[in-house]
């Protein structure tokens, strides 16, 4: 059973378009979070939830609203796509936020966002 | 703030010699330590973290890593290199900003491992 997944795996779409990506674990983790990885492969956080409440907001553009109906998930959502959002998007779960043990992240397989 | 360096873009290491893939760190209090590995078009796959007690931590699939807390380092290690190996390495710190737990990532280290 996959611990963390995503749909889609590969989306490719115009500029300008409006696309979701969902995001699912199974772990019965209360944290989840959104990690964007750039053509050169260098991995930053997006936002990150705990128990359904938006704990992290980078510098993201207000294009991307990430939304999340129930602890087990966290969907992203892009409106007005531009050709600098083609990147490789990441979900992760972690138990909690708590620093005790120091929580491992647990990733999903990853959405592959290709902006034309 | 806290921050990891990879000062390594690429590793070359033949099948069967010991690799090292570098980490060194910056955090304001105790750091806590991760290493990932991404295989090609897969996500990231947890390997081992430091915590807290023994410098050297064992890991998934035969790797091990060693904090050093006077060189700031968080070294990966392997004894001896599988081809199956080769991969992207990530090394990563949690921030200890408030309550936000997310990871903060090196640039990443290619590994290739040669037969």
């Amino acid at each position: 059973d996959t611990a963390v997944s995503q749909t889609p795996k590969y989306l490719v779409t115009q500029m300008g378009n409006d696309k979701s990506i969902k995001c699912e674990q199974n772990l019965g983790h209360d944290t989840m979070y959104w990690y964007k990885q750039d053509s050169k492969k260098f991995l930053k956080i997006m936002f990150s939830y705990n128990n359904k409440e938006l704990i992290i907001n980078e510098t993201v553009p207000n294009r991307f609203s990430p939304k999340s109906p129930d602890k087990a998930h966290l969907n992203l959502h892009i409106n007005s796509l531009e050709l600098g959002d083609s990147a490789v998007y990441f979900c992760a779960s972690s138990q909690d936020l708590s620093l005790a043990g120091g929580k491992t992240q647990y990733f999903g397989p990853g959405t592959r966002l290709l902006v034309l | 703030a806290q921050s990891v360096a990879q000062p390594e873009d690429q590793v070359n290491v033949a099948e069967g010699n010991p690799l090292t893939v570098k980490c060194t760190y910056s955090v304001s209090g105790n750091p806590y330590l991760f290493w990932y590995v991404q295989y090609p078009n897969r996500g990231l796959q947890f390997l081992l973290k430091y915590i807290t007690g023994d410098n050297l931590v064992k890991g998934s699939y035969g790797f091990e890593a060693e904090f050093n807390k006077s060189q700031t380092s968080f070294h990966l290690k392997k004894p001896s290199a599988l081809v199956s190996d080769s991969a992207l390495y990530f090394c990563a710190v949690r921030d200890h900003g408030g309550s936000q737990g997310n990871l903060i990532f090196g640039k990443g280290t290619k590994l290739s491992v040669k037969p």
